[in-house]
């Protein structure tokens, strides 16, 4: 039994270039949220999706960014035009509609 | 809003000593409350949670936590340090319906000297 994918591990951009960050859940679970992870600090909520669904975007930059979960396929984290403050880990986390998440191994993103 | 505190940023403990990282939380009513480790370049990886069952919660590793809801705590303790324990540990907050949202505390990181 898998657990949540992420990919790529490691991501470079320059700035102004587009970034997509891929989470492929656990299998049975239907719930998505993504988390970032700045240097020396704790994760923040960034958005909670179900699939098609965003139920809870309140921890995402009003600007650039966006999050899908498709009927198939990955869920999706998307920063466009990429600025050197994005520079930070993405982890992707899924749950079933039950308490606790598992984590993915996270996707670090370097703008340069 | 719920919001996590833990106090110590960074501990140390000698191997086969008590590890006592503390963890308190705000919250209008009990929440659900989680342990996670995390190691250099890895994700995070659940130790054990609390979601009103016994207030001991035991969880891998020979972790364990205490909620105490009259001190709004739930520190995390192990009995005998190992040098594999040496990673950040996250204290987190849910909610109890609705978005399983966690608050993440700092992270203490903790060193194991031999």
């Amino acid at each position: 039994n898998a657990g949540v994918m992420q990919n790529p591990r490691h991501l470079v951009r320059r700035r102004g270039q587009e970034a997509r960050l891929r989470c492929s859940p656990m299998k049975g679970h239907s719930h998505v949220y993504w988390y970032r992870q700045l240097p020396e600090e704790g994760l923040k909520f960034m958005v909670y999706l179900q699939k098609e669904n965003i139920i809870d975007e309140s921890g995402m930059p009003k600007e650039r960014f966006s999050a899908e979960f498709p009927k198939e396929g990955p869920s999706i984290l998307r920063i466009q035009q990429v600025v050197r403050g994005d520079s930070a880990a993405y982890f992707c986390a899924s749950s079933p509609p039950s308490p606790g998440y598992t984590f993915g191994s996270g996707t670090r993103l370097t703008v340069v | 809003a719920q919001s996590v505190t833990q106090l110590g940023s960074h501990v140390s403990v000698s191997e086969g000593a008590l590890v006592l990282l503390r963890c308190n939380y705000s919250s209008s009513v009990p929440p659900y409350l989680f342990w996670y480790v995390q190691y250099p370049n890895q994700g995070l990886q659940l130790l054990l949670k609390y979601t009103s069952a016994a207030t001991l919660v035991k969880g891998i590793n020979g972790f364990e936590a205490e909620f105490k809801k009259s001190e709004t705590s739930f520190h995390l303790t192990k009995p005998s340090a190992h040098m594999s324990d040496a990673a950040e540990y996250f204290c987190a907050v849910s909610d109890r319906g609705g978005a399983q949202k966690l608050v993440f505390g700092q992270g203490t990181r903790l060193t194991i000297n031999p």
